[in-house]
């Protein structure tokens, strides 16, 4: 079991509010991932970081930003949500990039309802 | 474009039966194939990791193939459980950059009836 955590599990809120996605590691990886996916379709990467500092916007264009000011927590940000930011959001981390043999560990996610 | 192609979309089977699923990509040039078992609600678990130089790779019941030649991978499940019910996606890495970008299928959704 990855000792990787998300809360909330489950949001619903307005339309306009801000809100904010926790991501916590205990593994001390130095990367970490916040994906977007949508009921069966595959996970679009929105942000990652590749340590403290550190933070760059994936391939899917998303309102929302990041930060990473320890190394285990990745929270992601909503400063105004819309009814279209509705998704399941994914928080994964991993050890520094090598060719072979890392593996990404996802959280639990968060399922995210904006009205 | 890189891509990674998935079949079938879903799948239902009766618990004890064996299924395969697959999985074609496009990615290149490649480092190496994962498939993910995600479970409803959950966040995926990877299942195993395959480089260019392996052709088959076991985890208990699963057993997955790569053909990095013609492209193409499966993931074969053996006396099916009601567990093994889940999302199976299949990610590709290729080490065209340093980040070794990843690339998601749209997983296939298996249902394992008793």
């Amino acid at each position: 079991e990855a000792d990787i955590y998300q809360t909330p599990r489950y949001l619903v809120i307005g339309t306009g509010k801000k809100i904010t996605l926790e991501c916590s590691q205990t593994m001390g990886h130095d990367k970490m991932y916040w994906y977007q996916q949508d009921p069966g379709m595959e996970l679009h990467l929105i942000h990652y970081s590749y340590g403290v500092n550190s933070t760059e916007k994936g391939d899917l264009s998303s309102e929302s930003t990041v930060s990473r000011i320890r190394t285990e927590h990745f929270p992601l940000t909503l400063e105004s949500a819309r009814p279209s930011h509705t998704s399941q959001y994914l928080c994964a981390s991993s050890e520094l990039m090598g060719y072979k043999g890392e593996t990404q560990y996802f959280g639990p996610g968060t399922r995210l309802l904006v009205l | 474009k890189n891509q990674v192609e998935q079949s079938p979309q879903s799948l239902i089977i009766l618990e004890g039966k064996n299924c395969t699923l697959q999985c074609n990509y496009t990615v290149s040039p490649f480092s190496n194939l994962r498939w993910y078992k995600q479970d409803t609600g959950r966040g995926p678990v990877s299942l195993t990791i395959m480089t260019f130089s392996e052709n088959t790779k076991s985890n208990g019941r699963y057993t997955a193939t790569l053909d990095a030649d013609t492209k193409q991978s499966s993931l074969h499940i053996t006396a099916s459980q009601l567990s093994d019910s889940a999302s199976y996606i299949c990610v590709v890495i290729d080490r065209g950059s340093t980040l070794g970008r990843l690339y998601f299928g749209r997983g296939t959704q298996l249902t394992v009836w008793p």
